[in-house]
């Protein structure tokens, strides 16, 4: 079975370019996470959907992220505009209801704004 | 809220030694414990779980650990390391309800040398 998949696995950007990041979560998963990875923070969760619905996104840092789950099978994480602070990994994730809330990981996007 | 507590950052040890990384967790509720491992590189994986029955858990690659309620502990053991489990070792939980998030420690760094 496909695991989660990320793209791109790398990105580097100038600062105020917008960057988009998509993830595909295992078939039959309903629960998506998207997590940020820094030394300074270590894991921080940003957002996660369930049923493709949006159910807490307090860990936005702010307004220039977003994320959208238009069907089951993809989402996306986007920076407008990136800022050199926004250098991290991100990592997708994604679950099963009944499942006992088990996460498989992506391999992560590697963000560099320069 | 639920809250974790990886009482380590940092682990060296030698190859063939037994280790042991700390976990405590703060919740009011029943909730469900991991320990996921990341590779240099890598995404997180799933090293083990605790969902209810036998206190006692073991993984993947030789690595078990225990829940102590009493001590809201969740400590993950091994008794000979080798060279390549050198790796972030983190210590999550999450609420006994489906599709919640998981909460992660700031990880633990386990280092092996000969």
């Amino acid at each position: 079975d496909a695991g989660v998949i990320q793209s791109p696995r790398h990105e580097v950007t100038e600062m105020g370019q917008e960057v988009t990041l998509r993830c595909k979560p295992i078939s039959g998963h309903n629960s998506l996470f998207w997590y940020r990875q820094t030394m300074m923070r270590g894991l921080e969760l940003l957002i996660y959907f369930n049923n493709n619905v949006p159910i807490d996104d307090s860990g936005m840092p702010e307004d220039r992220f977003s994320a959208k789950m238009p069907n089951a099978s993809f989402s996306t994480l986007k920076i407008q505009p990136s800022e050199p602070r926004d250098s991290a990994v991100y990592f997708c994730a994604s679950s099963r209801d009944g499942a006992k809330n088990i996460q498989y990981f992506g391999a992560g996007t590697r963000l560099s704004v320069l | 809220a639920q809250s974790v507590t990886q009482l380590d950052s940092q682990v060296p040890v030698f190859e063939e030694a037994p280790v042991e990384l700390r976990c405590n967790y703060s919740s009011s509720v029943s909730v469900y414990l991991f320990w996921y491992v990341q590779y240099p590189n890598q995404g997180l994986q799933l090293l083990l779980k605790y969902l209810s029955g036998s206190t006692l858990v073991k993984g993947i690659n030789g690595f078990e650990a225990e829940f102590n309620k009493s001590q809201t502990s969740f400590h993950l053991r091994k008794p000979s390391v080798h060279i390549s489990d050198t790796a972030e070792y983190f210590c999550a939980v999450t609420l006994n309800q489906a599709g919640t998030a998981l909460i992660f420690g700031k990880g633990t760094t386990l280092s092996v040398s000969s």
